[in-house]
């Protein structure tokens, strides 16, 4: 059971929009700034977004991030088939002063 | 460009010590915090612990007990020990670099080191 929720998959066409969910509480979220993470299978997790909204320089701003309250969001616009791997959020919860992650969303492109 | 390189054993038994070392190539050690997570088998990312320039560890509170990170910057290098591991520690265990703060992302990740734990 991971501290951080989302949901297990979502998909879309290619072009189309999905959007990921994060819900944590006042401890994580609601207290520290979110990443998230991209994994293909049998590939170490690559950081695709920090601070809630900032991008490393090599992701495209196809990908956008943002949080309210106890909830972040991860946007991939322009959906492209090289996009369907697997999403992590993570943040670090002071009630436990550990880092948490979610359980993963897979992003399937129909 | 700044690479990990992780390496150990990858096949244990029960009530072993689970032993990993990460190498830091092409970057500064000191500069940085320094992370373990591990991914169990079609599960997700799990966050074991975390150790500063200083020397202070951080650790999941349900490994704390079996868990100790430490680190060698004169070879710029860190390490992971699990002792009493079981069938549930079995994963693939990452090392990983975040900027200086408790809990910042990991933006640079090692390959990866497939852990099995079989009697």
């Amino acid at each position: 059971q991971s501290v951080l929720t989302q949901p297990p998959s979502v998909s879309a066409a290619p072009g189309q929009k999905v959007t990921i969910s994060c819900s944590g509480s006042s401890s994580n979220i609601g207290h520290s700034y979110v990443a998230w993470y991209q994994q293909f299978p049998g590939t170490a997790p690559k950081l695709l977004m920090f601070e809630n909204d900032k991008r490393p320089s090599d992701i495209p701003d196809r990908f956008s991030g943002s949080k309210s309250g106890t909830s972040a969001t991860l946007d991939i616009t322009g959906l492209q088939t090289g996009d369907e791997a697997d999403y992590y959020c993570g943040t670090w919860d002071s009630s436990l002063s550990a880092g948490v992650f979610g359980g993963g969303t897979r992003v399937t492109v129909l | 460009q700044v690479q990990l390189q992780q390496w150990g054993a990858g096949l244990l038994k029960p009530l072993e010590t689970l032993s990993l070392t990460c190498e830091v190539y092409g970057g500064s050690f000191s500069g940085y915090f320094w992370n373990w997570i591990r991914q169990s088998p079609g599960k997700g990312l799990e966050w074991i612990g975390e150790i500063n320039q200083s020397g202070t560890t951080k650790y999941n509170p349900s490994l704390t007990s079996r868990v100790t990170i430490s680190a060698d910057e004169s070879k710029s290098q860190f390490y992971l020990k699990v002792k009493s591991v079981t069938a549930a520690d079995t994963a693939v265990y990452y090392c990983a670099r975040a900027l200086i703060g408790w809990g910042n992302p990991s933006d640079i990740w090692g390959q990866g080191t497939v852990v099995t734990i079989s009697s």
